[in-house]
């Protein structure tokens, strides 16, 4: 099974701040990448699905980078209502396995 | 508007069964591949199952596998997970994901883009 592995776990940012995370393959899985926001008691939704490409309806402060084992997420002037859990999920094959998500406080 | 709702949820004993059921409008269901995600208290996510848009393939996460059967009937546009032998470790809410892609789509390509609230499953004697 193909492990992904986030960094940090949790990060805490002021508003216009810039913020990275990362999300680390066990093995390649090209540009398979997806990332999703869970909002406190909601349903997660992706932002950045194909590693680099943004949801409709995400805003445009939201971008991804990557492909191979290596990948980021990067939000520039985040903003409240980005405070969430993110998590990044290989879509190369199964099990489509989940990182274990990083806490964003803003 | 699109959207799924997800019910059979509840309290069961250890070693019962339970069917969850996910009600899909306002697509055409049988263009997508579904999956069911489960999270537990305080956790993260996990992928459970998935199954192609004609119901001819199914995959599971070997925590699953044998116990869960994931199905679906297109005919009434619903996504079913049948859980059997459920255990402590199964508690948490769960979950149902439309794929984002179509059928000639390689699975998750276009990441699940449509979410139900999620139903809780609660595994106690």
């Amino acid at each position: 099974d193909i492990q992904m592995t986030q960094s940090p776990s949790s990060l805490s940012a002021s508003v216009g701040d810039r913020v990275t995370i990362r999300c680390r393959a066990s093995q390649s899985i090209s540009s398979f990448l997806n990332w999703y926001q869970q909002r406190p008691g909601k349903a997660p939704r992706v932002v950045i699905y194909a590693a680099s490409k943004l949801q409709t309806g995400v805003p445009s402060r939201f971008s991804a980078s990557g492909s191979g084992t290596d990948f980021t997420l990067t939000i520039a002037n985040v903003q409240l209502e980005d405070s969430a859990v993110y998590y990044c999920q290989q879509s190369d094959n199964s099990p489509w396995t989940f990182g274990q998500g990083t806490k964003v406080e803003v | 508007e699109v959207q799924l709702v997800e019910s059979g949820g509840g309290l069961v004993q250890p070693g019962g069964s339970l069917r969850l059921s996910c009600a899909a409008s306002g697509f055409t269901f049988n263009n997508h591949a579904m999956t069911w995600v489960r999270q537990a208290p305080g956790k993260g996510l996990e992928w459970v199952s998935l199954i192609s848009g004609s119901g001819g393939t199914t995959y599971h996460a070997d925590s699953v596998q044998g116990r869960f059967t994931i199905s679906r009937d297109n005919s009434k546009n619903t996504l079913y997970l049948q859980m059997d032998r459920l255990g402590a470790e199964d508690t948490a809410v769960y979950y149902c994901a439309k794929d984002g892609g179509s059928v000639s789509v390689k699975y998750y390509y276009f990441g699940m883009d449509v979410w139900g609230r999620g139903t809780t499953v609660t595994v106690s004697s």
